[in-house]
């Protein structure tokens, strides 16, 4: 059981908005910043948000993040097809004193 | 750009050491504020961070396996290594080597393409 914790799934259609919700604690989401990363089928995983909201370069502004108390979400906007893959969400956690990530999220485009 | 490979024993026989090696290029793994990590995905699992060697030379491990694991460098070699010792079957998966930038923020910015090890008689 990850220390995270993230819905096992997501869908939609081509055009709609998604988003994934990544739940914690106060020593984890609640004191620090999440990442999420994008894992696309037999690949490494990608940096997609980092420090709660912001797009590394090349990342389109379709992703975002957000961080409220101890949960956080990333919203998928104008959904397509090459977005199907799995997301996790990371963070430093101060009670294990390491880096924790979330069990993932597989997002299918319908 | 900075490139990370792994490279090891695909096959482990319990009791054993996992050893794996990745090799950086595109940037020195002894210079820059960096922590050049280990981590690994069980078979349709999530991801689970193993450790790092900062650039410094200093460690530092995933408490849940900081008994079993032991991570070095070969700075003239560009390299950096994993030892995961008395490994079963529940150390079969992908590991990756990757980059990450920040101290407690799990910035991986840069990853190897991913070793399935299996661990099995």
């Amino acid at each position: 059981q990850s220390v995270l914790t993230q819905p096992p799934s997501a869908s939609g259609t081509p055009g709609q908005r998604v988003t994934i919700s990544c739940s914690g604690s106060s020593s984890n989401i609640g004191s620090n910043y999440v990442y999420w990363y994008q894992q696309l089928p037999g690949t490494a995983p990608k940096l997609l948000i980092y420090r709660n909201n912001q797009r590394p370069s090349g990342v389109p502004d379709r992703f975002s993040g957000s961080k409220s108390g101890t949960s956080a979400s990333l919203a998928i906007s104008g959904l397509r097809s090459e977005d199907e893959a799995d997301y996790y969400c990371a963070v430093w956690d101060d009670s294990l004193s390491g880096w924790v990530f979330g069990g993932g999220t597989k997002l299918t485009v319908l | 750009q900075v490139q990370l490979q792994e490279s090891g024993p695909g096959l482990v026989k319990p009791s054993q050491t996992l050893s794996l090696t990745c090799t950086v290029s595109g940037g020195s793994i002894s210079s820059g504020g960096y922590y050049w990590s280990w981590i690994r995905q069980h078979p349709g699992k999530g991801l689970e961070w193993i450790g790092y060697i900062y650039y410094s030379g200093s460690t530092y491990y995933n408490p849940s396996l900081k008994n079993l694991v032991n991570i070095s460098a070969d700075t003239s070699k560009n390299q950096f290594s994993l030892n995961l010792s008395s490994v079963t079957a529940a150390d079969t998966a992908v590991y990756y080597c990757a980059r990450g930038s920040l101290s407690k923020e799990p910035r991986f910015d840069y990853w190897g393409q991913g070793t399935l090890v299996t661990v099995s008689s």
